[in-house]
């Protein structure tokens, strides 16, 4: 079965404080994508990676293939980053597996 | 990185009445489109999926004839909730992808049914 698990589940931190969201899933995936979704709803694709890492600003995504897994790390957090973060992953077809979504607080 | 619009960013019908919700990619031709609903704070669920000039796959329990998915050209698809109920009111978003490469999210639709 396609499973994808995200951990924590909600994350609050102090500004500046460095930040790891993983995930974590069942079989083989042709790519895994990094989402952030504010409060108002919109969802902004952060990364889509395969192999190896990617890094965007502050923010750095991994992943692992041997151990099926994949990291979202945030350096320098700030305030505005207080969103949702979920992760997807391509079990091979068309559709995208969610995983339930890690909240994260940043306060001043 | 791409642009996905969707239009209205919200609205608010009467039960019984249609609406359409727009999703246009808008800086590059998207050959497939992704319609999801979101309820509050839980995931994603795909409604369908929808190739240009064709007709839209639909996930299970999902009713065809209630959502209305026309793909009528490269950069835009709409979804029209048809007859809409008050258990439809929700968080509609779309994504777009070019070939494999990956998806990009629209903004939302929030919908209420009153």
């Amino acid at each position: 079965k396609n499973e994808v698990e995200q951990s924590p589940q909600n994350l609050t931190a102090q500004e500046g404080e460095f930040i790891t969201i993983n995930c974590s899933y069942s079989v083989g995936i042709s790519a895994l994508h990094w989402l952030q979704q504010h409060p108002g709803g919109g969802i902004v694709s952060l990364f889509m990676l395969s192999s190896g890492k990617k890094k965007h600003g502050r923010l750095i995504a991994t992943i692992n293939i041997q151990e099926k897994h994949s990291s979202l790390h945030i350096t320098a957090s700030h305030p505005r980053d207080s969103a949702v973060y979920i992760c997807a992953a391509h079990f091979g077809n068309e559709k995208l597996t969610f995983g339930t979504g890690t909240r994260l607080t940043i306060i001043p | 990185g791409a642009v996905v619009s969707q239009h209205p960013s919200w609205v608010i019908c009467k039960s019984g009445t249609s609406v359409k919700i727009e999703c246009r990619s808008l800086d590059f031709q998207a050959t497939t489109m992704f319609w999801y609903r979101q309820f509050p704070k839980q995931s994603l669920m795909l409604m369908a999926t929808s190739n240009e000039g064709s007709k839209a796959t639909y996930e299970q329990g999902v009713e065809k004839d209630k959502f209305l998915i026309n793909h009528a050209s490269l950069t835009l698809s709409t979804l029209t909730v048809t007859s809409a109920h008050p258990e439809d009111s929700s968080f509609y978003i779309c994504s777009a992808r070019r070939g494999q490469g990956e998806q990009y999210f629209g903004p939302g639709t929030r919908l209420t049914v009153t």
